[in-house]
């Protein structure tokens, strides 16, 4: 079956940067595009960013360009999302998923809470 | 950017009584819209896709419709699983974006 497994997140001071991981398994991981989409406590769904199948085309939300970088490793299965510069603003519980169009698997996410 | 906008923002049914969601696009976004179901302390889950296909293992109770600018997302006979948030989205055009959410409750 489909898994999605987050890992990266944790507590960090402004300023700081954070790499977060997704593993997957139960799928051709080489053969779909991948998201991470964060959600702010107690708050809706925020797009972040998307990554081809093969790695080739990024797209990124406008505000948070030059700080975030999505990249993957296609032999390990494995989804990335670099963070810097980090802001409370960017507290959330943050999601991969997969889908080349509707977004069809999630991970249980990664909790990201940045503060002094 | 596309906006979605998403009413109402609560609606409080009974179980075995009928729901109806709205979704709005501030733009055409043709078919590639999607709908998505988040309980309390899960991820969100995908419900219908092409603006009115079911996900793989959605009860037939759920059904999405509409295209363009127009969708809902009608639930005919609420069962107690059924209570949680929804979300909209569209996958039309960069940045893809979310509805703010609908929360069904009894």
């Amino acid at each position: 079956q489909v898994q999605l497994v987050e890992s990266g997140g944790g507590v960090v001071q402004p300023g700081s940067s954070l790499r977060l991981s997704c593993e997957a398994s139960g799928f051709s991981f080489r053969s779909f595009a991948m998201h991470w989409v964060r959600q702010a406590p107690g708050k809706g769904l925020e797009w972040v960013t998307t990554i081809s199948y093969d790695g080739t085309y990024t797209y990124i939300s406008d505000s948070l360009k030059g700080r975030f970088t999505i990249s993957r490793d296609n032999p390990k299965k494995t989804l990335y999302l670099q963070m810097d510069r980090l802001g409370a603003e960017d507290t959330a519980l943050y999601y991969c998923a997969r889908g080349s169009k509707e977004l069809d698997y999630w991970g249980q996410g990664t909790l990201v809470i940045v503060s002094s | 950017e596309i906006v979605m906008t998403q009413s109402p923002a609560t609606l409080s049914v009974s179980p075995g009584e009928r729901a109806t969601l709205s979704c709005r696009a501030s733009q055409s976004v043709s078919s590639n819209f999607a709908w998505y179901q988040q309980k309390t302390g899960q991820a969100p889950r995908l419900l219908i896709y092409g603006g009115s296909s079911r996900a793989s293992g959605i009860p037939d109770r759920f059904s999405g419709g509409g295209s363009g600018t127009e969708f809902t997302l009608t639930i005919s006979s609420l069962q107690s699983e059924d209570f949680a948030v929804y979300f909209c989205q569209q996958y039309h055009d960069w940045p893809y974006t979310f509805g703010q959410g609908t929360t069904l409750d009894i």
